[in-house]
């Protein structure tokens, strides 16, 4: 992966968990972004935080952002089936392009 | 509300074909990106254009190339097609801020496979 490296790879829980994954990246950013990717399908966009912001939260969704430890988590709380996907994290330098982590395979088990 | 549009979505070539795939953006996004998935991989960037002029190049080999439109669609060009060319291929499309990349919209991806 060019930026970010995502942990874990593969996740599985049960229905009304939790889930977190983590995102490392390497140099400085504007911003970073999650997506969550259907087996085989476009990647829809969940939340973008910004640089100078350290928590964001959208719905089940909480997003924090460490630019001291070049890091990020995606926490999807009460899970349901239908989040079963691969997530992603991207981030954008100063370059106006996003490089994308290698992705966590979320399974959510009914 | 009108998303990305992909054509074709899927597309099989034989090894040292050409392969042509077309994106359409959302109404007034002003870049577009190209990206390759393959399997079980995380995308990687190819090409973006900004305002039909090429903006940024990645990981996009010489074999292929690529143009936007004066209509804003563009268009992935790849010839001498190798087995490894086989994957997804997203365009995604994007309203640039004035600092920064925000939101990318991502079409459905073309399906690329090499026989």
């Amino acid at each position: 992966s060019q930026q970010g490296e995502e942990d874990p790879q593969a996740l599985s829980i049960q229905e009304g968990e939790n889930a977190t994954m983590n995102c490392s990246y390497k140099t400085s950013i504007n911003n970073l972004q999650w997506y969550r990717q259907n087996s085989g399908r476009g990647l829809v966009h969940l939340i973008l935080i910004r640089s100078n912001e350290r928590e964001k939260h959208s719905g089940r969704l909480r997003v924090t952002l460490d630019t001291s430890k070049k890091s990020s988590s995606l926490l999807i709380t009460a899970s349901r089936a239908a989040d079963t996907a691969s997530y992603f994290c991207a981030t954008e330098k100063n370059d106006y392009k996003l490089s994308f982590g290698a992705g966590t395979t979320v399974t959510v088990r009914a | 509300a009108a998303g990305v549009i992909q054509s074709p979505r899927h597309l099989i070539k034989e090894k040292r074909e050409t392969a042509t795939l077309k994106c359409y953006p959302i109404p007034r996004h002003d870049t577009v990106y190209w990206y390759q998935q393959g399997p079980g991989q995380d995308p990687q960037f190819l090409i973006s254009f900004y305002e039909k002029m090429q903006s940024d190049k990645g990981s996009i080999p010489d074999r292929f190339s690529a143009q936007q439109f004066s209509d804003y669609h563009s268009e992935l060009n790849m010839s001498s097609l190798e087995l490894g060319d086989s994957a997804l291929y997203f365009c995604a499309s994007s309203q640039l801020g004035y600092s920064s990349t925000g939101e990318l919209f991502f079409g459905e991806g073309s399906r690329l496979t090499v026989l």
